[in-house]
């Protein structure tokens, strides 16, 4: 298994509050990624980083923030978390960019904002 | 990312082979062919991909028909464990990042 992490891996929090996710990887893989899923909605891609200070946005980055000041970790930071940010969030990494490379995922930060 | 096509579940006795079907007609010709799958709460799981010739890993086969428009997962003794969604999902071969975007994907029963 790869070995990536998150944490927290469970968190309530309420409205308004900031929350930073934390995702480690051993493995050295250049491409991080934050999911978001959801019912109805499948797996959505928040923000994904192609190196040290390497970011870009995703289908859903409104309201969400990262960095990735190492090779091994990628924070994700909501601002001010609001309700409809309540899901599972994933993290994965790969060690390209294209299709001949496959994703590795972490188990899940299931986060609920009250 | 062009589109695939699954059906929606199937079922297997335990140890018997597994052959999931996808449908990708209009896969181009630098679309890489990933199949992911997830058990109840749990994060996805890599199982295989590949771009024209059949893939054999630790988990599973992929055979992909010569025309490449479709190919088929194949598990060669279904267990307990097994029993998830699979999701067989189009990459297209460019430079840059891809995202993974899951459809419905087709959901594995696995009878004792």
């Amino acid at each position: 298994d790869a070995g990536i992490t998150q944490s927290p891996r469970h968190k309530v929090t309420e409205t308004g509050t900031p929350v930073t996710l934390r995702c480690h990887q051993t493995e050295n893989h250049r491409y991080m990624y934050w999911y978001r899923q959801d019912p109805g909605h499948g797996l959505r891609l928040i923000h994904y980083s192609y190196g040290v200070k390497d970011t870009d946005k995703g289908e859903v980055s409104d309201g969400y923030s990262v960095s990735r000041s190492k090779t091994e970790d990628f924070l994700l930071t909501l601002e001010s978390a609001t309700s409809s940010q309540t899901s599972v969030y994933f993290c994965a990494i790969s060690d390209g960019g294209t299709g001949a490379y496959e994703q590795y995922f972490g188990p899940g930060t299931r986060l609920t904002v009250t | 990312d062009a589109k695939t096509t699954q059906p929606n579940s199937m079922e297997s006795n335990e140890e018997e082979p597994v052959h999931l079907p996808c449908n990708h007609s209009t896969i181009s010709g630098t679309d890489y062919i990933h199949w992911y799958r997830q058990l109840p709460s749990q994060g996805p799981e890599y199982v295989i991909h590949g771009l024209t010739s059949n893939v054999n890993n630790r988990m599973a086969s992929l055979a992909i028909a010569e025309d490449r428009k479709s190919s088929t997962l194949i598990l060669h003794r279904a267990t307990l464990r097994d029993a998830a969604v699979y999701y067989c999902i189009l990459i297209t071969s460019g430079a840059g990042s891809y995202q993974l975007t899951f459809g419905k994907g087709t959901k594995l029963s696995v009878i004792p």
